[in-house]
């Protein structure tokens, strides 16, 4: 079976610009989870998905930073008016039923404002 | 604000060693999980061990957990090349949401 894939891998944009990053999670994992890790730190928490509902949000910095998960499978973390402080690595992780259970990780999406 | 963090921040060692890193965290668990990440990219499950759990085995890892002390271990035994990586605990939190929180990780360099 195919683990969590995200697209794209790596994405360049400019300063102002809006961007749209995607996770596949693992079919039927039902928790989805966005985490955005700078060079040398850990993975830091940005919102995590119960379903089609955002569960906790509290991770998002700021309202630039907004994700979807319309149908419970596919989610999109969408980033308004980058700035170079948006510079990471976002990963994205699904696991099965309340989440309290390993996650998997995709490869991540590796975004670089200029 | 980081509610695990492991030590050292970087083990060097030679192949045939055991590696030991720890993780300390300050307020009550539920679980806690070990991850290895290689070349800052998608993180790899190894060991989940719960808070009614002491010492937990998979293979050359070694996990165990003083809820005491607020500490958990990982001590991965005769390390090769290939673990090589950065290790990170992530710890639940008791009562909480269902959110890992993770700290900054241990870089292990093992050489062949």
């Amino acid at each position: 079976g195919a683990g969590v894939s995200q697209t794209p891998s790596n994405k360049v944009t400019e300063k102002g610009k809006y961007v749209e990053l995607r996770c596949d999670p693992i079919s039927g994992h039902t928790a989805l989870y966005w985490y955005r890790q700078s060079l040398g730190q850990g993975p830091e928490f940005l919102i995590y998905f119960q379903g089609t509902g955002a569960a906790d949000d509290s991770g998002l910095p700021n309202d630039r930073f907004f994700a979807v998960r319309p149908e419970g499978s596919v989610s999109t973390l969408k980033i308004q008016r980058t700035e170079r402080g948006d510079s990471a690595v976002y990963l994205c992780a699904s696991s099965f039923g309340t989440g309290r259970n390993e996650q998997f990780f995709g490869p991540g999406t590796r975004l670089t404002v200029l | 604000s980081q509610q695990g963090e492991e030590d050292p921040q970087a083990l060097s060692i030679q192949e045939g060693e055991n590696a030991t890193m720890n993780c300390s965290y300050k307020t009550s668990i539920n679980n806690l999980q070990w991850y290895r990440q290689n070349s800052g990219r998608g993180l790899v499950h190894l060991i989940l061990i719960r808070s009614n759990e002491r010492e937990k085995h998979s293979g050359r890892l070694r996990v165990t957990l003083d809820t005491s002390k607020k500490s958990s271990s990982l001590l991965i035994t005769a390390s090769r090349a290939a673990d090589t990586a950065s290790y990170f605990c992530a710890t639940d939190l008791s009562g909480g949401s269902y959110i890992p929180t993770f700290g900054r990780g241990t870089s292990l360099i093992v050489h062949p």
